[in-house]
């Protein structure tokens, strides 16, 4: 089974500008989230959605941070403009609901640097 | 006050000890206790997860709950190189969100 894919792996950037990562769930795992885990520090979810629909995105930061999952499937999350303390590991995980509980498989994330 | 409170260490001990990893909590409400593990460079991973109070056992490791106290503890019986790695301790809210502890980072050296 194909875990959960992210893309890009890594991203440098300048503050100010955009940028886009990808995420694409485990196949048939209809929740999805979104975690931001800044150097030594736990994961925090910044957006989770139950198939294209958002369950809790009080974390995320709405003035610069975007997140969305057409078709249920996969999902991106942007930020813009980018600040020097969204320096992070942006990190994907999804489940497939209804277990007890249910597991969150995580992606290897996109360490992204904001200079 | 953070809603869970994980030692970051870093923890160093030798091959064959036994290792005891701590986090506190302050929302009683939550039922499931989580414990990852995550390698330099990779996600986080399930190692383990306990539901309300007690002892879970899998292997060398134990993980444990005391709900009165709002300790959660994960302890490793002859520790291995291989399990250098930063240990994240969990609680698992009602709509599936996890609110992880700092992570404590172990280092097993042979």
């Amino acid at each position: 089974e194909a875990g959960v894919a992210q893309s890009p792996r890594y991203k440098i950037i300048e503050k100010r500008q955009s940028v886009a990562f990808w995420c694409n769930p485990i196949s048939g795992h209809a929740t999805l989230y979104w975690y931001q885990q800044i150097l030594g520090q736990g994961p925090k979810l910044l957006i989770q959605f139950q198939n294209n629909g958002v369950v809790d995105d009080s974390q995320l930061p709405k003035d610069r941070f975007s997140a969305e999952r057409l078709k249920g499937v996969d999902s991106t999350l942007k930020i813009q403009p980018a600040k020097l303390e969204d320096s992070a590991v942006y990190l994907c995980a999804s489940s497939f609901p209804g277990g007890s509980p249910d597991t969150q498989y995580f992606g290897p994330g996109t360490r992204l640097t904001v200079l | 006050q953070k809603e869970v409170e994980q030692d970051p260490g870093p923890l160093s001990v030798p091959e064959g000890a036994i290792v005891s990893l701590n986090c506190t909590y302050s929302n009683s409400a939550f039922q499931y206790f989580m414990w990852y593990r995550q390698y330099s460079r990779k996600g986080p991973e399930l190692l383990m997860y306990t539901y309300s109070s007690g002892n879970k056992e899998d292997g060398r490791f134990t993980a444990q709950v005391d709900k009165s106290s709002k300790y959660i503890s994960l302890f490793i019986r002859d520790s291995q190189p291989s399990d250098s790695a930063t240990y994240l301790c969990a609680i698992r809210s009602n709509t599936g969100k996890l609110i992880f502890g700092q992570g404590t980072t172990l280092q097993v050296k042979p």
